[in-house]
Protein backbone atom coordinates (compact mmCIF):
# COMPACT_ATOMS: atom_id res chain seq x y z
CA UNK A 1 0.00 0.00 0.00
CA UNK A 2 0.80 3.75 0.01
CA UNK A 3 3.32 5.00 2.59
CA UNK A 4 3.88 8.67 3.16
CA UNK A 5 7.51 9.04 5.65
CA UNK A 6 7.12 12.02 7.52
CA UNK A 7 9.98 13.27 9.60
CA UNK A 8 11.02 14.45 12.01
CA UNK A 9 8.73 12.65 14.61
CA UNK A 10 9.37 15.35 17.43
CA UNK A 11 11.42 18.23 17.13
CA UNK A 12 12.04 21.04 19.67
CA UNK A 13 13.64 24.18 19.01
CA UNK A 14 13.94 27.87 20.19
CA UNK A 15 11.88 30.64 19.60
CA UNK A 16 12.42 32.29 16.32
CA UNK A 17 14.56 29.77 14.64
CA UNK A 18 12.96 28.11 11.60
CA UNK A 19 11.76 24.03 11.49
CA UNK A 20 11.85 22.18 8.01
CA UNK A 21 9.47 19.04 8.48
CA UNK A 22 9.51 16.37 5.44
CA UNK A 23 7.17 14.24 4.05
CA UNK A 24 8.09 11.85 1.72
CA UNK A 25 5.79 9.10 -0.72
CA UNK A 26 7.92 6.36 -0.68
CA UNK A 27 6.32 4.05 -3.34
CA UNK A 28 4.23 6.17 -5.47
CA UNK A 29 3.94 9.87 -6.80
CA UNK A 30 2.11 12.34 -4.84
CA UNK A 31 0.92 15.03 -7.11
CA UNK A 32 -1.00 16.60 -4.27
CA UNK A 33 0.41 16.80 -0.68
CA UNK A 34 -1.93 18.38 1.96
CA UNK A 35 -0.49 19.68 5.59
CA UNK A 36 -2.21 19.57 8.31
CA UNK A 37 -2.14 21.31 12.01
CA UNK A 38 -3.66 19.86 15.47
CA UNK A 39 -3.29 21.52 18.38
CA UNK A 40 -4.47 19.31 21.48
CA UNK A 41 -8.19 18.33 21.75
CA UNK A 42 -8.93 20.03 18.12
CA UNK A 43 -9.60 18.40 15.20
CA UNK A 44 -7.27 18.50 11.98
CA UNK A 45 -7.40 22.14 10.55
CA UNK A 46 -5.86 21.75 6.77
CA UNK A 47 -3.37 24.86 6.41
CA UNK A 48 -2.01 24.07 2.87
CA UNK A 49 -2.61 22.12 -0.52
CA UNK A 50 0.68 22.08 -2.59
CA UNK A 51 0.74 20.59 -6.01
CA UNK A 52 3.97 20.12 -7.34
CA UNK A 53 5.48 22.52 -9.44
CA UNK A 54 3.06 25.03 -8.60
CA UNK A 55 2.87 27.46 -5.72
CA UNK A 56 0.94 26.29 -2.71
CA UNK A 57 -2.60 27.58 -2.15
CA UNK A 58 -2.79 28.29 2.14
CA UNK A 59 -6.48 28.68 3.83
CA UNK A 60 -7.69 31.13 5.04
CA UNK A 61 -5.59 32.58 8.58
CA UNK A 62 -2.46 30.88 7.43
CA UNK A 63 0.63 33.17 7.11
CA UNK A 64 2.46 32.24 3.70
CA UNK A 65 5.38 33.65 4.41
CA UNK A 66 5.92 31.98 7.70
CA UNK A 67 4.74 28.23 6.51
CA UNK A 68 6.78 27.93 3.58
CA UNK A 69 6.02 24.89 1.66
CA UNK A 70 8.10 23.45 -1.13
CA UNK A 71 7.12 20.49 -3.28
CA UNK A 72 9.78 20.47 -5.86
CA UNK A 73 9.01 16.66 -6.23
CA UNK A 74 6.27 14.11 -7.44
CA UNK A 75 8.01 12.33 -3.65
CA UNK A 76 8.64 15.17 -1.60
CA UNK A 77 6.70 17.68 -0.16
CA UNK A 78 8.58 20.26 2.52
CA UNK A 79 7.04 22.32 5.66
CA UNK A 80 9.14 24.83 6.77
CA UNK A 81 8.04 26.86 9.87
CA UNK A 82 10.36 30.52 10.03
CA UNK A 83 10.98 32.24 12.92
CA UNK A 84 8.82 30.01 15.29
CA UNK A 85 6.81 31.01 18.22
CA UNK A 86 5.49 28.94 21.41
CA UNK A 87 2.33 29.43 19.45
CA UNK A 88 3.39 27.09 16.45
CA UNK A 89 3.56 24.67 19.24
CA UNK A 90 1.81 21.64 17.58
CA UNK A 91 0.98 18.14 15.49
CA UNK A 92 1.83 18.90 12.26
CA UNK A 93 0.74 15.78 9.40
CA UNK A 94 1.12 15.75 5.89
CA UNK A 95 -1.16 13.71 4.22
CA UNK A 96 -0.41 12.84 0.16
CA UNK A 97 -2.72 12.10 -2.65
CA UNK A 98 -1.65 9.53 -5.63
CA UNK A 99 -3.20 10.78 -8.99
CA UNK A 100 -6.03 9.90 -10.04
CA UNK A 101 -7.20 8.43 -7.23
CA UNK A 102 -10.39 10.26 -6.78
CA UNK A 103 -11.94 10.58 -3.26
CA UNK A 104 -12.23 7.71 -2.69
CA UNK A 105 -10.67 5.02 -0.03
CA UNK A 106 -7.25 5.04 -1.27
CA UNK A 107 -7.13 8.71 -2.11
CA UNK A 108 -5.22 9.64 1.07
CA UNK A 109 -2.21 8.53 2.79
CA UNK A 110 -0.71 10.03 5.99
CA UNK A 111 2.41 10.71 7.20
CA UNK A 112 2.54 9.71 11.07
CA UNK A 113 2.96 13.29 12.19
CA UNK A 114 5.83 15.99 13.77
CA UNK A 115 5.22 17.04 17.01
CA UNK A 116 6.72 20.79 17.67
CA UNK A 117 7.53 22.45 20.68
CA UNK A 118 8.89 26.04 20.60
CA UNK A 119 10.34 26.69 23.49
CA UNK B 1 -22.34 25.70 12.52
CA UNK B 2 -19.87 23.72 12.07
CA UNK B 3 -19.09 22.30 9.09
CA UNK B 4 -18.59 18.86 10.33
CA UNK B 5 -20.22 18.09 14.37
CA UNK B 6 -19.67 14.91 16.31
CA UNK B 7 -21.44 13.91 19.51
CA UNK B 8 -19.19 15.53 22.38
CA UNK B 9 -17.83 12.41 24.18
CA UNK B 10 -15.78 11.56 25.81
CA UNK B 11 -17.48 8.16 25.88
CA UNK B 12 -17.02 5.59 28.66
CA UNK B 13 -17.99 2.31 28.15
CA UNK B 14 -17.99 -1.48 29.62
CA UNK B 15 -15.92 -4.06 27.55
CA UNK B 16 -18.28 -5.82 24.91
CA UNK B 17 -20.78 -3.04 25.30
CA UNK B 18 -22.33 -1.35 22.08
CA UNK B 19 -21.43 2.23 21.32
CA UNK B 20 -22.56 4.76 18.50
CA UNK B 21 -21.25 7.79 17.26
CA UNK B 22 -23.03 10.32 15.43
CA UNK B 23 -22.18 13.22 12.90
CA UNK B 24 -23.57 15.83 10.93
CA UNK B 25 -22.31 18.07 7.84
CA UNK B 26 -23.67 21.47 7.11
CA UNK B 27 -22.76 21.24 3.36
CA UNK B 28 -25.55 19.28 1.15
CA UNK B 29 -22.79 19.20 -2.05
CA UNK B 30 -20.24 16.53 0.29
CA UNK B 31 -19.41 13.60 -1.74
CA UNK B 32 -17.68 11.51 0.29
CA UNK B 33 -17.56 10.49 3.81
CA UNK B 34 -14.89 8.48 6.51
CA UNK B 35 -14.22 7.77 9.60
CA UNK B 36 -11.04 7.85 11.02
CA UNK B 37 -9.48 6.70 13.99
CA UNK B 38 -6.49 8.71 15.90
CA UNK B 39 -4.78 7.54 18.77
CA UNK B 40 -3.35 9.33 21.07
CA UNK B 41 -0.39 11.62 19.73
CA UNK B 42 -0.39 9.83 16.12
CA UNK B 43 -1.97 10.26 13.13
CA UNK B 44 -5.38 9.43 11.87
CA UNK B 45 -5.73 5.89 9.91
CA UNK B 46 -8.58 5.67 7.97
CA UNK B 47 -11.44 3.48 9.53
CA UNK B 48 -13.91 3.08 6.72
CA UNK B 49 -15.44 5.02 3.88
CA UNK B 50 -19.68 5.73 4.71
CA UNK B 51 -22.09 4.89 1.77
CA UNK B 52 -25.83 5.52 1.42
CA UNK B 53 -26.07 2.31 1.59
CA UNK B 54 -24.36 1.28 4.48
CA UNK B 55 -21.99 -0.90 5.43
CA UNK B 56 -20.24 -3.02 7.52
CA UNK B 57 -16.50 -4.56 8.59
CA UNK B 58 -16.33 -6.50 11.10
CA UNK B 59 -17.51 -5.18 14.35
CA UNK B 60 -18.06 -1.44 12.44
CA UNK B 61 -21.26 -0.50 10.55
CA UNK B 62 -21.41 2.74 9.03
CA UNK B 63 -24.64 4.62 7.94
CA UNK B 64 -24.98 7.78 5.72
CA UNK B 65 -28.49 9.38 5.67
CA UNK B 66 -27.87 12.20 2.88
CA UNK B 67 -31.55 13.65 3.21
CA UNK B 68 -30.63 14.51 6.70
CA UNK B 69 -26.78 15.28 6.44
CA UNK B 70 -26.22 12.71 9.04
CA UNK B 71 -23.27 9.93 9.40
CA UNK B 72 -22.90 7.06 12.29
CA UNK B 73 -20.59 4.75 13.05
CA UNK B 74 -21.53 1.29 15.76
CA UNK B 75 -19.49 0.05 17.23
CA UNK B 76 -20.58 -3.85 18.59
CA UNK B 77 -19.04 -6.22 20.96
CA UNK B 78 -16.21 -3.25 22.07
CA UNK B 79 -12.67 -4.03 22.82
CA UNK B 80 -9.77 -2.56 24.77
CA UNK B 81 -8.13 -1.74 21.53
CA UNK B 82 -11.08 0.26 20.37
CA UNK B 83 -9.99 3.12 22.87
CA UNK B 84 -9.59 5.83 20.42
CA UNK B 85 -10.74 9.59 18.92
CA UNK B 86 -13.39 8.71 16.33
CA UNK B 87 -12.76 11.01 13.53
CA UNK B 88 -15.73 12.17 11.37
CA UNK B 89 -14.21 13.28 7.96
CA UNK B 90 -16.50 14.98 4.99
CA UNK B 91 -15.26 15.61 1.70
CA UNK B 92 -16.22 18.16 -0.43
CA UNK B 93 -15.37 16.33 -3.83
CA UNK B 94 -12.33 18.76 -4.02
CA UNK B 95 -9.75 17.15 -2.10
CA UNK B 96 -10.24 19.15 0.53
CA UNK B 97 -10.63 16.43 4.01
CA UNK B 98 -13.20 18.37 6.58
CA UNK B 99 -12.41 17.29 9.90
CA UNK B 100 -15.16 16.66 13.19
CA UNK B 101 -13.71 17.25 16.73
CA UNK B 102 -13.59 13.70 17.27
CA UNK B 103 -15.13 11.52 20.05
CA UNK B 104 -12.84 10.07 22.66
CA UNK B 105 -13.96 6.47 23.53
CA UNK B 106 -12.36 4.50 26.48
CA UNK B 107 -13.61 1.16 26.48
CA UNK B 108 -12.76 -0.02 30.10
CA UNK B 109 -12.19 -3.94 31.27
Amino acid sequence: GAVVSQHPSRVICKSGTSVKIECRSLDFQATTMFWYRQFPKQSLMLMATSNEGSKATYEQGVEKDKFLINHASLTLSTLTVTSAHPEDSSFYICSASKPHSGTGVDGYTFGSGTRLTVV
Amino acid sequence: RKEVEQDPGPFNVPEGATVAFNCTYSNSASQSFFWYRQDCRKEPKLLMSVYSSGNEDGRFTAQLNRASQYISLLIRDSKLSDSATYLCVVNLGNRKLIWGLGTSLAVNP
